[in-house]
């Protein structure tokens, strides 16, 4: 299975900021990557497909980049509303895998 | 605009096969392939397996041979069996929707919580 390993983990930051969230995998996936934010309760969202191509509906402070194995995530100005999980899906090999997540909390 | 609702039991007991239906409205089911995906209370998600609308599949090895897809064009339908449970297997399922272009998954169901259970 190709494994995808994010960081950092959890993270806090204030409103306004730049917040990065860095995703890796064990081989290359070309840019069968997706980004998704899940809060509590909550399915998961799609944030991010095809490593860099923004969901309709999605604000456009949220921006993908990276191909082959490193891949970003970021939230150019932290919005109050922006805080939850945010998980990392391959999409190059079957079994799909996720990262671990990345908790994000506003300061 | 699209929805997803996951049917099914919200307790099964250990070494029953579980069955959920995901219902699929406001677009076609032939359109794309459908996906199951499950998430343990706290932690994170696993995918299950996708079926397409011509009836292939691809499961998650981790599930072994317990796991059987299929799907209902005529009702805009698919559902999920897996078999043996125990209580690992304990966990929200969710029914999403995936592209052919890039794979991607887009629509999610609410999720459903299933808890195996004597």
């Amino acid at each position: 299975d190709i494994q995808m390993t994010q960081s950092p983990s959890s993270l806090s930051a204030s409103v306004g900021d730049r917040v990065t969230i860095t995703c890796r995998a064990s081989q290359s996936i070309d840019k069968y990557l997706s980004w998704y934010q899940q809060k509590p309760g909550k399915a998961p969202k799609l944030l991010i497909y095809g490593a860099s191509s923004l969901q309709s509906g999605v604000p456009s402070r949220f921006s993908g980049s990276g191909s082959g194995t490193d891949f970003t995530l970021t939230i150019s100005s932290l919005q109050p509303e922006d805080f939850g999980t945010f998980y990392c899906q391959q999409s190059d090999t079957t079994p799909y895998t996720f990262g671990q997540g990345t908790k994000l909390e506003i300061k | 605009q699209v929805q997803l609702q996951e049917s099914g039991p919200g307790l099964v007991k250990p070494s029953e096969t579980l069955s959920l239906t995901c219902t699929v409205s406001g677009d076609s089911i032939s359109n794309y392939y459908w996906n199951w995906i499950r998430q343990p209370a706290g932690k994170g998600l696993e995918w299950i397996g996708r079926i397409y609308t011509s009836g292939s599949t691809n499961y998650n090895p981790s599930l072994k041979s317990r796991v059987t897809m299929s799907v209902d064009t005529s009702k805009n339908q698919f559902a999920l069996k897996v078999n043996s449970l125990t209580a690992a297997d304990t966990a929200v399922y969710y029914c999403a929707r995936g592209h052919f272009d890039w794979l991607y998954i887009d629509y999610w169901g609410q999720g459903i919580l299933v808890t195996v259970s004597s």
